[in-house]
């Protein structure tokens, strides 16, 4: 198997204040990560795909500048959520790809904007 | 990879039944199927895979199985368990990093 971590697992923040969420493959390297958000009873969304050493890419509809994504390194991407809203609130969840071609899933992030 | 926010499906069984969970996918050239559980708060966690040249794997109380004439994808598990209550996801992979997600089932395990 594989593990892949995020932190924080859960987070409260004032509207207007900037989150950072942590994704991070623990015992092999991803050159891709990709970021989801998830409401309630739904599917994945796919926000964006993000690989090492180069830009992210979004889905249609999601802002790059609200959703700041870094992969610095091969173990480590972040989602920063920029100037949060109570629309943002939601369960974001990462993934990371080994072998190129299996997803692990990190254990996902609820963030509360109040 | 893709993925579409929809409503979930959901399936009910009684404990100690055999549960099918259905998906269809939607790209000829997949070539490798994953099978994803998610728990309520949790991240999807990986359950099985098959690769295109194999029209069934099994794994401990599950079995996948693949027909790619109809791209149909189905996961049994045998003898529900409460514990098998959860979200079924499944992922198709035609090549690269590309994943598209099916929209998920909710499965309900009665007592």
């Amino acid at each position: 198997g594989a593990v892949v971590s995020q932190h924080p697992s859960r987070v409260i923040c004032k509207s207007g204040t900037s989150v950072k969420i942590e994704c991070r493959s623990l015992d092999f390297q991803a050159t891709t990560m990709f970021w989801y958000r998830q409401f309630p009873k739904q599917s994945l969304m796919l926000m964006a795909t993000s690989n090492e050493g180069s830009k992210a890419t979004y889905e249609q509809g999601v802002e790059k500048d609200k959703f700041l994504i870094n992969h610095a390194s091969l173990t480590l991407s972040t989602l920063t959520v920029t100037s949060a809203h109570p629309e943002d609130s939601s369960f974001y969840i990462c993934s990371a790809v080994k072998n190129t071609d299996t997803q692990y899933f990190g254990p996902g992030t609820r963030l509360t904007v109040l | 990879g893709e993925s579409v926010g929809l409503h979930l499906p959901t399936l009910s069984v009684q404990e100690g039944d055999n549960s099918i969970i259905n998906c269809a996918y939607s790209n000829s050239a997949s070539d490798y199927f994953i099978w994803y559980k998610q728990e309520s708060g949790k991240g999807p966690q990986f359950i099985i895979d098959i690769r295109s040249n194999m029209d069934k794997r099994q794994g401990q109380r599950v079995t996948v199985l693949l027909n790619k004439t109809v791209k149909h994808l189905s996961l049994q598990i045998a003898a529900t368990q409460p514990g098998d209550s959860a979200v079924y996801f499944c992922a198709e992979n035609p090549g690269g990093n590309q994943f598209y997600f099916g929209t998920g089932t909710s499965l309900t395990v009665i007592p």
